[in-house]
């Protein structure tokens, strides 16, 4: 069946610096990838998202890019804050728009 | 725009006990969805409702789970009997067509 599979479960990183994390996907009919981020006891909610035509986007401190050929598609945070620190999902969604959701990442920024 | 209401936020009850969740999604999302997260997992899909037609339920676990969308706006999901592995955050999501999914708050179900 369709999976998306993310990595890593968790990152560390210092104020400042970069973060990237990365999914895999295994339905090629999958055109709809968006990412959220769930703070502790809250809904997820939309960061950003990118669609099958276009390979990269970009929004302030977050990018996403997409390889459809490998099936893969990766966040990019940069500048990171301590407030970026949630657990982030991707996900991905084909032509029935079933959202299949990756396991998650921990990001925790250190100050 | 309002968001997507469910309710309750909690609930706790006893192995073998009923339970129902209820949810109102976003005014003219017609697909509908309710995601089962457990602690520390990421959501999991239980149902899919295009209006009220179910669109996916293949990871339902119809023995004990039902789903309904009445009039193809609110939805009900129900579990009978709870067993302890219920306990989970039950998440609502509602999107237009292939668009971003709004998430609701979410209940927390405690089974003991």
């Amino acid at each position: 069946g369709e999976n998306v599979e993310q990595h890593p479960s968790t990152l560390s990183v210092q104020e400042g610096d970069s973060a990237v994390i990365k999914c895999t996907y295994s339905d090629s009919a999958s055109n709809y990838f968006p990412w959220y981020k769930q703070e502790l006891g809250k809904r997820p909610q939309l960061i950003i998202d990118i669609r099958s035509n276009v390979g990269e986007k970009k929004d302030q401190r977050i990018a996403v890019t997409l390889n459809k050929t490998a099936k893969h598609f990766s966040l990019h945070i940069t500048e990171t804050q301590p407030e970026d620190s949630a657990v982030y999902f991707c996900a991905a969604s084909s032509g029935t728009y079933k959202y299949i959701f990756g396991t998650g990442t921990r990001l925790k920024v250190l100050a | 725009e309002a968001g997507v209401a469910q309710s309750p936020r909690y609930k706790i009850i006893e192995k073998r006990q009923s339970v129902a969740f209820w949810c109102n999604p976003i005014s003219g999302h017609a697909t509908l969805y309710w995601y089962q997260q457990i602690l520390g997992q990421g959501p999991k899909l239980l149902i899919q409702f295009q209006n009220n037609g179910v669109v996916d339920d293949s990871q339902l676990p119809k023995d004990r789970f039902s789903a309904e969308r009445l009039k193809g706006v609110d939805s009900t999901l129900k579990i009978q009997p709870a067993k302890l592995e219920d306990s989970a955050v039950y998440l609502c999501a509602s999107s237009r067509v292939n668009t971003e999914a709004f998430f609701g708050q979410g209940t927390r179900l405690t089974v003991v």
